[in-house]
């Protein structure tokens, strides 16, 4: 199974400040159709997960333009440009080129 | 709009069998992949398993720590998926999600959840 290792897990920022997720995975992410399947979500408390990224960089629909994503290969990054009180939650990349699909452990926002 | 709405969460004793269910709306099931995902208390996210589309030939697959004991079903006459689940284990209690996925490469559509404890 393939790997997928975050960091930071734990991301205090304050208001109106930038935020950068990383995601590492453990084999290259390019399908053999040569798409790269990475996925970002966003938890936020008591919420089912939501879809914000994917395909390495293809905002999902309503997502604000604060969030992009970026990466090949192995190495990807989320990042948020300026952070707001609702960004508040776990955020994971979580690859879908090869089953079974797996998840990065969770990077927790808070403000500081 | 597209939903999700999970069913079928229960308490169940160590060893015994559960069948979730997802019913969908404003999507028809059997035309995109589908999966379910865990969450146990306090953890992270766990694939579970997933079914293509029947364009796609309608194949499952399953990670190991259920292979075996998880079977997916899709009953397209209610626009429903199910998750069979056998053979319960402690570990298996978490709250389960159905998702789908409508853009290629990602899985944008989710349910609320429902949540499944094992314990004796």
């Amino acid at each position: 199974d393939i790997v997928m290792t975050q960091t930071p897990l734990s991301s205090p920022v304050p208001l109106g400040q930038p935020a950068s997720i990383s995601c590492r995975s453990s084999q290259s992410l390019v399908n053999s159709d040569g798409n790269t399947y990475l996925s970002w979500l966003q938890q936020r408390p008591g919420q089912p997960p939501r879809l914000l990224i994917y395909k390495i960089s293809n905002r999902f629909s309503g997502v604000p333009d604060r969030f992009s994503g970026s990466g090949a290969g192995t190495d990807f990054t989320l990042k948020i440009s300026r952070v707001e009180a609702e960004d508040v939650g776990v955020y994971y990349c979580m690859q879908v080129t090869q089953h079974p699909y797996t998840f990065g452990q969770g990077t927790k926002l808070e403000i500081k | 709009e597209f939903q999700l709405l999970e069913s079928g969460g229960d308490l169940v004793k160590p060893g015994g069998s559960l069948r979730l269910s997802c019913a969908g709306s404003g999507l028809t099931l059997s035309n995109v992949w589908m999966g379910w995902v865990r969450q146990a208390p306090g953890k992270g996210l766990e694939w579970v398993g997933r079914i293509l589309s029947k364009s796609s030939g309608g194949t499952r697959d399953y990670p190991a720590p259920v292979q075996g004991r998880f079977t997916i079903s899709r009953d397209d006459s209610r626009n429903t998926l199910h998750l069979q689940m056998n053979s319960l284990k402690d570990e298996d209690t978490a709250v389960y999600y159905c998702t789908a996925s409508t853009v290629g490469g990602g899985f944008d559509v989710w349910g609320q959840g429902t949540v499944v404890t094992v314990s004796s």
